[in-house]
């Protein structure tokens, strides 16, 4: 059974600095790995989705890499901002029954 | 495009009652996904459906079931409720073949 691991639970940075928020999976036969954030008592938002034949992905001030043979995917977030303040996701398909396995969540804070 | 609209967005039950929760999904999307969010658990996958037909399940009691209608827009219910089921019930939708899901903003269930 698919397991999704995200260390740490919760994390707080100075505004401006550059982040790395992590995300582990322990079945590689994965075919692609979707980071969301979460703004609290909302839905999700999909941010970016890397495709397993895929290193990497950008969009803006984010940057998603996958590595399937170490199980490990990473979303860097470059000058972070105020804005940036949720919690973030990684969710993998699962061959099973269901469709996606999220991982425990990074709760990111912000500081200005 | 409109986005995955849910409703109602809040709903306060009492043990025992059944409650009924709404998705439409974004126009030309078939396939409507469920999942239930609590502090606890997390993120777990509920059920999903494409053209009215339920494609997969998770492991949830019976008492947890779903349809979808012809124009995709899905409903799921919980009968007999139970203190545990409070919880944020999120709906997403993607369109066929695609693996990025699109989700809602959440209905809020209080069973007290």
């Amino acid at each position: 059974k698919q397991e999704v691991t995200q260390i740490p639970a919760a994390l707080s940075v100075p505004e401006g600095e550059n982040l790395v928020l992590n995300c582990s999976f322990t079945d590689s036969a994965i075919y692609n790995l979707q980071w969301f954030r979460q703004d609290p008592g909302k839905g999700l938002t999909s941010l970016l989705l890397i495709q397993s034949s895929q290193r990497e992905q950008t969009s803006g001030r984010l940057n998603a890499s996958l590595d399937k043979s170490s199980g490990r995917s990473t979303l860097y977030i470059a000058a972070s901002q105020p804005g940036d303040s949720a919690t973030y996701l990684c969710a993998v398909p699962n061959f099973g029954n269901e469709k996606l396995t999220f991982g425990t969540g990074t709760r990111l804070t912000i500081i200005p | 495009k409109a986005g995955v609209t849910q409703t109602p967005r809040y709903l306060i039950k009492t043990r025992g009652q059944q409650v009924t929760l709404s998705c439409s999904p974004i126009s030309g999307h078939r396939s409507v996904s469920w999942y239930q969010q609590t502090p606890g658990q997390g993120l777990q996958f509920l059920f999903e459906y494409f053209s009215e037909t339920q494609r997969n399940k998770g492991n949830f009691p019976g008492r947890f079931s779903g349809r979808q209608f012809s124009n995709s827009r899905s409903e799921m219910n919980v009968s007999t409720l139970e203190l545990g089921d409070s919880a944020l019930y999120l709906c997403a939708s993607s369109s066929e073949g695609a693996d990025t899901q699109y989700f809602g903003p959440g209905t809020r269930l209080t069973v007290l």
